[in-house]
Parts: C-alpha cells; sequence; structure tokens
C-alpha cells in the first residue's frame, strides 16, 4: 500500500541547532515527494520538491531534504534553527497519480 | 508572484445549509484540486479537475459534494446539505500543464468552515 509517514508529532530544538524531520514513504513506483510549511492561521507554501533530479533538493528559508531510494525518506534538515522556523511541516507524496497524500504533519518548536 | 487566492476566510453556516467555497487558481494553471483539513489531522484530497471534468475523487467526496468552473478564473466546492463533520479548513490548489510541473501543487490560504 501506499503511504506516507513522519515520525514526530511535535519536534523542539534551541535556536541555532540542526532542524531534522523525518518522512518515509512507502510506494510501488517512483513517487514525487514534497515538503510544505503552515505558519500559523496561513496556508500550505511549498518548501521544496524532488522529482527524480537530483537526490538532495534544496529549499527556501535554508531547508533541504535528502531523496534516499534505499531507505524510502524524505527527511527535512535545516543546519541552523531560526525562530522563524515555528510552523507545521508536511510531508507529502505525488504517487503518480493526481493527488498529494500527505503525512501527519510536525509541529516544529523552536526554543530561545 | 502570483497566488491561489480562496474567499471568504471563514464561513460560519448552520447544519443543513449550502455553502459555495470559492477559488481562483493562478491563471496559466489548468489542474484544480480542492483538500480538507479536519482541525488537528492531516490534509486530505478531496477531488481534481482537469478539462472541466473531474479526473479523481476520493471516497470522502459523495454525492453532497460538488466542484464547478463557472467561467475562466473561478474553481468552486458546494457542499449541498452540510454536517457538524463537514468543519474543517479547505485548500484549493493549482497545477501548471507540463508534465513535470504539473505534480507541483500550489495551495490558497484556505477556507476555515465551521458547521453549527
Amino acid at each position: 500500500a501506499q503511504s506516507v509517514t513522519q515520525l514526530g508529532s511535535h519536534v523542539s530544538v534551541s535556536e541555532g541547532a540542526l532542524v531534522l524531520l523525518r518522512c518515509n514513504y512507502s510506494s510501488s513506483v517512483p513517487p514525487y515527494l514534497f515538503w510544505y510549511v503552515q505558519y500559523p492561521n496561513q496556508g500550505l507554501q511549498l518548501l521544496l520538491k524532488y522529482t527524480s533530479a537530483a537526490t538532495l533538493v534544496k529549499g527556501i528559508n535554508g531547508f533541504e531534504a535528502e531523496f534516499k531510494k534505499s531507505e524510502t525518506s524524505f527527511h527535512l534538515t535545516k543546519p541552523s534553527a531560526h525562530m522563524s522556523d515555528a510552523a507545521e511541516y508536511f510531508c507529502a507524496v505525488n504517487f503518480g497519480n493526481e493527488k498529494l497524500t500527505f503525512g501527519t504533519g510536525t509541529r516544529l518548536t523552536i526554543i530561545p | 508572484e502570483p497566488e491561489v487566492t480562496q474567499t471568504p476566510s471563514h464561513q460560519v453556516t448552520q447544519m443543513g445549509q449550502e455553502v459555495i467555497l470559492r477559488c481562483v487558481p493562478i491563471s496559466n494553471h489548468l489542474y484544480f484540486y480542492w483538500y480538507r483539513q479536519i482541525l488537528g489531522q492531516k490534509v486530505e484530497f478531496l477531488v481534481s479537475f482537469y478539462n472541466n471534468e473531474i479526473s479523481e475523487k476520493s471516497e470522502i467526496f459523495d454525492d453532497q459534494f460538488s466542484v464547478e468552473r463557472p467561467d475562466g478564473s473561478n474553481f468552486t466546492l458546494k457542499i449541498r446539505s452540510t454536517k457538524l463533520e463537514d468543519s474543517a479548513m479547505y485548500f484549493c490548489a493549482s497545477s501548471p500543464w507540463d508534465f513535470e510541473a504539473k505534480n507541483i501543487q500550489y495551495f490558497g490560504a484556505g477556507t476555515r468552515l465551521s458547521v453549527l
């Protein structure tokens, strides 16, 4: 079955520390992978995308993600967290049809 | 930068009433979508729309729901007789036409629907 799993519904990191948000998928076809961010009371903003080009993808606001086929993972990282990074982050996958399948989301809290 | 716009931002309605949620997709996009997010839950696909017809829909999208592109710019979601469980944030999204970019969906800010 095709699915998306985000480990950790809440992640807290100190300002300046590494951010690591995990996403794993299960798919029988090569997927297209995305990370979206949702700031409070706002919509979903595309952070970055993997569409079968380079496996290390750079996005906006200093975030990047690496597609690892052997691990079926697409974890999101940022070397140094900033207070403005506090938001909910969603991993989403297109399994070759029309729709996006979203993970359950990870709420990122930044500790001053 | 072009963006997807949704109106209203918040809609309050009585159970059993009809509601229409409106979206203006990005102007050169050809694929349109509705998703919903019940409070505290994940974002769920409802329906996709291309070339003036539904191309895919989820099991959530039953006979109470319909979509329409009444003119060249608007894309609407109608719920005929709202239920309490329809309370959610509804997101509209659109995608451009080319094969690679087609899979990139751009989302609006959402309409929060509260059914009382």
